[in-house]
């Protein structure tokens, strides 16, 4: 079936270094990928997206490209900020013969900015 | 736009009480909702699929009987923790797709609602 495999954390980086969470799938057919930011204590928000191969989600200055041939839509962000310590979550929405276009979500990665 | 509410945000109870737990979407109408689980430094568990004005889906090993889902009307889910115990404490969530109906359901992000943290004594 579906899944999504991304990096263990947590990640620890210091005010304006440079970011990337890997994130790689499995899915027959063509999905749709994203990735979501849980705060704490909160529920998930939608960061970016994206639906076709080569499309670049962004957003806050983040930004994903949905790689067919790698099969992966790892993120990135040139200058992270404190604000940006929070869950990321790479999830997928591809046909489950169960539940429709339920999202599959991977593990999640912690990142802390640090001042 | 494309609000999701979810209530109540965090409810402690005695073991053997059920629980309600309502989703909202409060600007667009969704025929589909979602209810996932999340255990502490975990990823979301799809729970059940919940469609307006028919039976829930439930995904396997959830427990139909446990988690009563009800989807009454096309902004609305609720979910049901019947004869709640210690082990049903966990932070549950709830999504709702759309709006956006001309992307197709695969193209369509989901709105999360805040979540509901439950904790049974």
């Amino acid at each position: 079936g579906d899944s999504v495999t991304q990096m263990e954390g947590p990640v620890t980086l210091s005010e304006e270094a440079f970011l990337t969470i890997n994130c790689t799938y499995t899915a027959t057919g063509y999905p749709s990928l994203f990735w979501y930011v849980q705060y704490p204590g909160e529920g998930l928000q939608l960061l970016l997206k994206a639906t076709k191969a080569d499309d670049k989600g962004s957003n806050k200055g983040f930004e994903a490209t949905y790689r067919k041939e790698t099969t992966s839509f790892h993120l990135e962000k040139g200058s992270v900020q404190v604000s940006d310590s929070a869950v990321y979550f790479c999830a997928l929405s591809g046909r489950n013969s169960n539940s429709g276009y339920a999202l599959n979500f991977g593990k999640g990665t912690s990142l802390l900015v640090t001042p | 736009g494309a609000v999701v509410s979810q209530h109540p945000s965090w409810v402690i109870c005695k073991s053997g009480t059920s629980v309600k737990i309502e989703c909202r979407s409060l600007d667009f109408q969704a025929t589909t909702m979602f209810w996932y689980r999340q255990f502490p430094k975990q990823s979301l568990m799809l729970m059940a699929t919940s469609n307006e004005g028919s039976k829930a889906t439930y995904e396997q090993g959830v427990e139909k009987d446990k988690f009563l889902i009800n989807h009454a009307s096309l902004t609305l889910s609720t979910l049901t923790v019947t004869s709640a115990h210690p082990e049903d404490s966990s932070f549950y969530i709830c999504s709702a797709r759309g709006p956006g109906s001309n992307m197709g359901y695969r193209n369509q992000p989901q709105h999360f609602g805040d979540g509901t943290r439950l904790s049974i004594l």
